[in-house]
C-alpha cells in the first residue's frame, strides 16, 4: 500500500526558499505509471494544485506558480522534493504531496500534509 | 484560473439524500468529464470519493454518487450518516492543461 509523508521546516521567512521533501514507501518511484504532485492549503481555504512530476524529472507547474516552483525526484531515495522561492504570507498553507495515476485525473492518496508558515 | 464554485454550507438529517453543486465553465468542468470530489476530515488529508464525475473508487460507499450537467458537477450523499460529515472539494482538469478545485462545501448532519 503507497504511503506519502511530507517532511521540511515549518517555519520560513519572508523572502526565503520554502523546500519540502515526500518520501513515498510501499510503491517504487520509479514507475512509469505515475506523476508525483503537490497541492497546498491555506488554513481554512481551499485546495490549490502546484504541480507535479515524473520519474524521469518532467515537469508540468501550475502557471500562477512556475515562476516561483521548482521540483526534483530523487529515485534512489524514493523521494521528490518542492522548492518555492520568495515566499511571502500567502504562501502560508498545508502543502499536501500526492500521487497521480500517468493519464489519469485525479490524485490518490494523499500525505497527511505539513504546515509551513511564512514569517519573520 | 478561478475556483470552481460551491455552496459555502449543505446540510441534512440522516438518513436524508443531499447534493454539493460545483460549477465551473467551458475550459474545465464543461469541456471534460474530468471532475473528481474529495472528502477532508478537519486535520486530515483529502480522501478521493469520485473521479471521472461519476466513478467511486474501491473502498468508497456506494451512497457517494457524482454527476455532470453542462459545467456543473453534482456531488450527492445518499442515506446520510454522521461520518458524512466533512468539507468536500471537487477538482476538474482544464483546457490549459492544470487542475482547478472547488472553493470547498462544508456538509453538516443535523
Amino acid at each position: 500500500q503507497v504511503q506519502l509523508q511530507e517532511s521540511g521546516p515549518g517555519l520560513v521567512k519572508p523572502s526565503d526558499t520554502l523546500s519540502l521533501t515526500c518520501v513515498v514507501s510501499g510503491y517504487s518511484i520509479s514507475s512509469s505509471s505515475n506523476w508525483w504532485g503537490w497541492i497546498r492549503q491555506p488554513p481554512g481555504k481551499g485546495l490549490e494544485w502546484i504541480g507535479y512530476i515524473y520519474f524521469d524529472g518532467s515537469t508540468h507547474y501550475n502557471p500562477s506558480l512556475k515562476s516561483r516552483v521548482t521540483m526534483s525526484i530523487d529515485t534512489s531515495k524514493n523521494h521528490f522534493s518542492l522548492k518555492l522561492t520568495s515566499v511571502t504570507a500567502v504562501d502560508t498553507a498545508v502543502y499536501y504531496c500526492a500521487k497521480k495515476l500517468t493519464s489519469k485525473t485525479w490524485f490518490d492518496p494523499w500525505g497527511q500534509g505539513t504546515l509551513v508558515t511564512v514569517s519573520s | 484560473q478561478s475556483a470552481l464554485t460551491q455552496p459555502a454550507s449543505v446540510s441534512g438529517s440522516p438518513g436524508q439524500s443531499i447534493t454539493i453543486s460545483c460549477t465551473g465553465t467551458t475550459s474545465d468542468v464543461g469541456a471534460y468529464n474530468y471532475v473528481s470530489w474529495y472528502q477532508q476530515h478537519p486535520g486530515k488529508a483529502p480522501k478521493l470519493m469520485i473521479y471521472e464525475v461519476s466513478n467511486r473508487p474501491s473502498g468508497v460507499s456506494h451512497r457517494f454518487s457524482g454527476s455532470k450537467s453542462g459545467n456543473t458537477a453534482s456531488l450527492t450523499i445518499s442515506g446520510l450518516q454522521a461520518e458524512d460529515e466533512s468539507d468536500y472539494y471537487c477538482s476538474s482538469y482544464t483546457s490549459s492543461d492544470s487542475y482547478v478545485f472547488g472553493t470547498g462545501t462544508k456538509v453538516t448532519v443535523l
